[in-house]
């Protein structure tokens, strides 16, 4: 399989444990994008990187949250202190490049976490 | 942040019914409007990159046009299938190739 991978696919945690997520993309793609999605929303942007260089964050991300691409390759999504707001899917995509059809995005499947 | 709008929320066909959705988007600095599917329990897929005002895409029985100057996109599916039924995301571009997304018009075609 030579598409984008996410593990765990499912994550339950009690309130206030850390959670780190792992993501694999294609690889050959450069670019690498996370995602926070709750029910009857889109996709909401976090974060994203070009290789290993970590471009933007979003202001709406707390210092909870932490990404990292140490190698240019996987990426991973720590969760610190999690509480019940956190509880959502975690989605991962990534891209050939920042332009055009090369920012076409392919998502894995997602994390979805649960904070009890 | 941008504001991306999309409608309706919701929609119910028949099979064999053609319908179409909208997604708003603000017209200054666009750069580039990408559409995806995403069916339950699978991945969001790329549909669909569209740049040009006037630009129109098909894929099968589905297209969708581009409006830069006053900031829409429309797709349409001709002769929904079950198969059609999943929900349709919007996501206008930034230069340096970040997404934002519309919350979406999720289908659903009864047989």
């Amino acid at each position: 399989d030579t598409g984008v991978s996410q593990d765990p696919r499912h994550k339950i945690t009690k309130r206030g444990q850390n959670v780190t997520f792992r993501c694999d993309p294609i690889s050959e793609h450069n670019r690498l994008y996370w995602y926070r999605q709750t029910l009857g929303q889109g996709p909401e942007f976090l974060t994203y990187f070009q290789n290993e260089a970590q471009l933007e964050k979003s202001r709406l991300l707390s210092d909870r949250f932490s990404a990292e691409r140490p190698k240019g390759s996987f990426s991973t999504l720590e969760i610190q202190r999690t509480e019940q707001g956190d509880s959502a899917m975690y989605l991962c995509a990534s891209s050939l490049g920042a332009h055009l059809a090369k920012n076409i995005q392919y998502f894995g499947a997602g994390t979805r976490l649960s904070v009890l | 942040i941008l504001n991306v709008e999309q409608s309706p929320q919701s929609l119910h066909v028949q099979e064999g019914d053609s319908t179409n959705f909208t997604c708003s988007f603000p017209s200054s600095n666009f750069y580039a409007l990408h559409w995806y599917r995403w069916e339950t329990a699978k991945s969001p897929e790329a549909l669909f990159v569209m740049t040009l005002n006037g630009d129109e895409k098909k894929k099968g029985r589905i297209s969708a046009t581009l409006n830069t100057k006053e900031g829409y996109s429309y797709l349409y599916i001709k002769g929904s299938q079950p198969e059609d039924s999943a929900t349709y995301l919007c996501a206008p571009n930034t230069n340096a190739g970040k997404s934002t997304f519309g919350d979406g018009t999720t289908l659903t075609v009864k047989p």
